[in-house]
């Protein structure tokens, strides 16, 4: 079965480095989503990408924060300079069709900021 | 602001019984609703839908309901199983909005008790 697949699992880094998330969406789906979800909290949706630029961001998706899609595989979450407060697990998803569809979620990689 | 409430953080449910676990949205463009389900260091995986022209939606032992009225909607899952033990995110969004990104409750984790 088909999935979204996300490395690393778990990523800790400094206050003040950039790190990538990066994420494999299902082959067929055309629309990518970032969300994550601090702990103890809700799931929380960042930005969605959709035709090669992004569709819609929340507040939470911020100048610290960029997607790309470098080919025709990958979808990256860039944190520029990151802060304690960036720490969560960041969840990948990918649909078929936006909102008709519903959304498959990578397992999500931790993000630990020290 | 939580447009999308889940007012129980856990339910415990004997094993065959039936486990009702419930959800309630303030915002009432959303038109598309989504239930999903999330084990320890996974990420979350769908479990079914339903949009707003449609009051019930059945899948297997999986049924939401959903009553516009009140904006409430509901996930029956019978008879619960061991392995239905996770915690439920009721997810919304609205169809028109294309791939905008979907607004989490901060879910229930439910228990299932032999």
């Amino acid at each position: 079965e088909p999935e979204v697949t996300q490395t690393p699992s778990h990523q800790v880094t400094q206050m003040g480095q950039e790190v990538i998330l990066r994420c494999v969406p299902i082959s067929n789906h055309l629309y990518f989503y970032w969300y994550r979800q601090i702990l103890g909290q809700k799931v929380e949706f960042l930005v969605s990408f959709y035709n090669n630029e992004i569709s819609e961001k929340s507040e939470i998706f911020d100048d610290q924060f960029s997607v790309e899609r470098p080919d025709g595989s990958n979808f990256t979450l860039k944190i520029r300079s990151t802060k304690l407060e960036d720490s969560a697990m960041y969840f990948c998803a990918s649909s078929r069709q936006g909102m008709n569809t519903e959304a498959f979620f990578g397992q999500g990689t931790r993000l630990t900021v020290v | 602001d939580q447009q999308v409430k889940q007012n129980s953080p856990s339910l415990s449910v004997q094993e065959g019984r039936i486990s009702i676990l419930n959800c309630d949205y303030t915002n009432s463009m959303f038109d598309y609703f989504l239930w999903y389900k999330k084990y320890p260091a996974e990420g979350p995986t769908f479990l079914i839908s339903i949009s707003s022209i449609k009051d019930k939606n059945e899948d297997g032992r999986f049924t939401v309901f959903l009553n516009k009225s009140a904006k409430h909607l509901s996930l029956h899952i019978v008879p619960s199983q061991p392995g239905d033990s996770a915690v439920y995110f009721c997810a919304a969004g609205e169809v028109m909005r294309g791939a905008d990104g979907l607004t989490f409750g901060k879910g229930t984790h439910l228990i299932i008790q032999p």
